[in-house]
């Protein structure tokens, strides 16, 4: 059964740049069609797709914060890890990490990582 | 951009049958999915495809989609279907995922 885990940093101080890393079990994070991918919720918000890689490294970003994010992929490790830099009190969430299926007209997250909150403040 | 629409609240009395939707412009020619996320949990695939179910998840969630509006339906509520409900799309024009608002159900 595959299942993901995130790591890093719980607090991160303005301007800064925020480093998260998902740890995939179960599977290797280098199978056909699949993308791994991050998604944040703010407190008490919805969810925000921040982006999605291929073990290869292609990438997409939501336009929003592709300026300042960053996804990088370890096949050997079976790791993906996310930098997200200049951070502000407004990028404060839980980080989730999922496995992206992006194939034709398939396009969905399933299984998700159990989240990690990421609080920015000095 | 591309945007979804949910109605923030959604109340239904244990066993009756909730309807969530999720607006967008011809959103009828996407592939939708629902996510359910409890209090404190990571959310989880409930619907893909518009109206498939994952294996492990109740006959009771079904889905449709047509025009401007998709809508995932759970007959028969149960307490432990009281959650958050999401819908996502991708965007192929701006190469992005779409995320709705959520929508909050409360069962009665």
């Amino acid at each position: 059964q595959l299942q993901l885990q995130e790591s890093g940093p719980g607090l991160v101080k303005p301007s800064e740049t925020l480093s998260l890393t998902c740890t995939v079990s179960g599977g290797s994070i280098a199978t056909d069609n699949y993308y791994w991918g991050w998604i944040r919720q703010p407190p008490g918000k919805g969810l925000e797709w921040i982006g999605s890689m291929y073990y290869s490294g292609s990438t997409y970003y939501d336009p929003s914060l592709k300026s300042r994010a960053t996804m990088s992929v370890d096949t050997a490790r079976n790791q993906f890890s996310l930098r997200l830099r200049s951070v502000t009190a407004a990028d404060t969430a839980v980080y989730f990490c999922a496995r992206h299926l992006f194939y034709y007209d398939r396009n969905w997250f399933d299984p998700w990582g159990q989240g990690t909150l990421v609080t920015v403040s000095s | 951009s591309y945007e979804l629409t949910q109605s923030l609240s959604v109340a239904v009395g244990l066993g009756q049958t909730a309807r969530i939707t999720c607006g967008g412009n011809e959103i009828g020619s996407k592939n939708v999915q629902w996510f359910q996320q409890r209090s404190g949990q990571a959310p989880i695939l409930v619907i893909y495809r518009d109206s498939v179910r994952p294996s492990g998840i109740p006959e009771r969630f079904s889905g449709s989609n047509s025009g401007n509006t998709a809508t995932l339906t759970i007959s028969g509520v149960q307490g432990g279907d009281e959650a958050d409900y999401y819908c996502q799309v991708w965007d192929r024009d701006t190469a992005r995922v779409v995320f709705g608002g959520g929508t909050k159900l409360t069962v009665l």
